[in-house]
């Protein structure tokens, strides 16, 4: 049973323009949620995390959204760079503990010139 | 800061052959370590949660005689991979938890091919 996914396996996006990720959850006792970005043969990377108390969080380029009656979360990057091409997974946990991390199945991201 | 390291990088072993898997948190002591897997094009699997000084707590399905983890200090965890075979070729990659107890970080992954 995958309790977090994203849907959209792929996404291309020509580089100046707004990236939008999306992910969806099914158990609703997640409350804490983060967005991993992993490159080819190395360890994801940590983007942005957002609480279920709040439904925007924003650094920098990227916005993660929360919209907690849909369970549903997205990433937004704007402006798109190429060198943000890569995987990007969304992961869902508890608050106050990183253990037990949901992992989605992930999205790549191609940023093109 | 939050930095987690991987060694090694890859490995390629024979068939039955035990092969270890270093992780360590370079620049904060982490009280929890996780090992996952992740095969190609799959989502990151986690394998067992490694808490120092006391035993790994193993996911449903990981046989926790064949993926040994040994979490000795606060900024090391070892898995070992005993009698290795082909099918456990993949990609292995831990995370320890910062001191805010609110992220993983994760370490740069091991290739390991078994042949």
């Amino acid at each position: 049973d995958q309790q977090v996914k994203q849907n959209s396996p792929s996404l291309s996006v020509q580089e100046g323009r707004i990236s939008i990720l999306n992910c969806d959850y099914t158990n609703s006792m997640f409350d804490y949620f983060l967005w991993y970005k992993k490159y080819p043969a190395e360890g994801p990377t940590f983007l942005i995390s957002i609480s279920s108390i709040k439904d925007k969080n924003e650094d920098g380029r990227f916005t993660v959204f929360l919209n907690k009656s849909a369970k549903h979360l997205s990433l937004h990057i704007v402006p798109s760079q190429p060198g943000d091409s890569a995987v990007y997974f969304c992961a869902a946990g508890y608050t106050g503990t990183a253990s037990k991390l949901t992992f989605g199945t992930g999205t790549r991201l191609q940023v093109t010139l | 800061g939050a930095v987690v390291s991987q060694h090694p990088s890859w490995v390629i072993c024979k068939s039955g052959t035990s092969v270890k898997i270093e992780c360590r948190s370079l620049d904060f002591q982490a009280t929890t370590m996780f090992w996952y897997r992740q095969f190609p094009k799959q989502s990151l699997m986690l394998m067992a949660t490694s808490n120092e000084g006391s035993k790994a707590t193993y996911e449903q399905g990981v046989e926790k005689d064949k993926f040994l983890i040994n979490h000795a200090s606060l900024t090391l965890s070892t898995l070992t991979v005993t009698s290795a075979h082909p099918e456990d070729s993949s990609f292995y990659i831990c995370s320890a938890v910062g001191q805010a107890k609110d992220t993983q970080y994760f370490g740069p992954g091991t290739r390991l091919t078994v042949l």
